[in-house]
């Protein structure tokens, strides 16, 4: 099993170019996640999907656009991106079988993304 | 105030002292989350816990869930130690919250 994969890993954009993040999970999870890292910020929340078919704002949201493609891929949208997006992106995913159970999550390897 | 709170926020040790990481919240929960991320590196899971004490290798994990507070000790540590540990926790929603996290940086 892969777990949590990302692509790509490194990534440079100029101010308003567009781009999408991938991200696929193999554990058959029903919540995933989308978090930016920033220094001394810790992880934020940006979009994530409690399970297939729902996606909910996170912390974060402005500048972003996500897909739940299907149960196992969740897609993040720069439309327009900005010096402000520069971070390192992470994709998370959780079994989260209701709201109460708590299920660890499980984290891809990043994205770096710099937007000059 | 912060959800969940940790300390310290930077950490020093000699090689082979024994450390503590804390971390306390003021949500209710049914379990804790401990993480680890090396410089530059992704983001591993050390342990969940939801009552008393876990131990792996060198990592011991505490929790008591009725003084909202979780400690992270590391016996005889090793440079390779050097990381940053975060805490988290899901308050009864899909959502995460995290601490800060805790800079580690253990000398030779």
């Amino acid at each position: 099993n892969a777990g949590v994969t990302q692509t790509p890993k490194f990534q440079v954009l100029k101010t308003g170019q567009s781009m999408t993040l991938q991200c696929a999970q193999d554990m058959n999870h029903n919540s995933m996640y989308w978090y930016r890292q920033d220094p001394g910020m810790g992880l934020r929340l940006i979009y994530y999907s409690a399970s297939e078919g729902t996606t909910d704002k996170g912390e974060v949201p402005n500048g972003y656009n996500v897909s739940r493609l299907n149960k196992r891929e969740f897609s993040l949208r720069l439309e327009s991106a900005a010096p402000s997006q520069t971070s390192v992106y992470f994709c998370a995913s959780s079994e989260n079988t209701d709201r109460t159970t708590y299920n660890e999550q499980f984290f891809g390897p990043g994205t770096r993304l710099t937007v000059l | 105030k912060n959800e969940v709170e940790q300390s310290p926020q930077n950490l020093t040790a000699q090689e082979g002292e024994f450390i503590t990481i804390n971390c306390s919240y003021s949500v209710g929960i049914s379990a804790l989350h401990w993480l680890q991320q090396h410089p530059g590196g992704g983001i591993v899971s050390l342990f969940m816990l939801s009552s008393g004490k876990k131990k792996h290798g060198r990592l011991i994990a505490t929790i008591n869930i009725q003084e909202k507070h979780s400690s992270l000790h590391i016996t005889a540590s090793h440079p390779r130690d050097s990381a940053v540990y975060i805490c988290a926790v899901r308050p009864g929603t899909y959502k995460y919250i995290f601490g800060t996290g805790t800079r580690l940086k253990v000398l030779a």
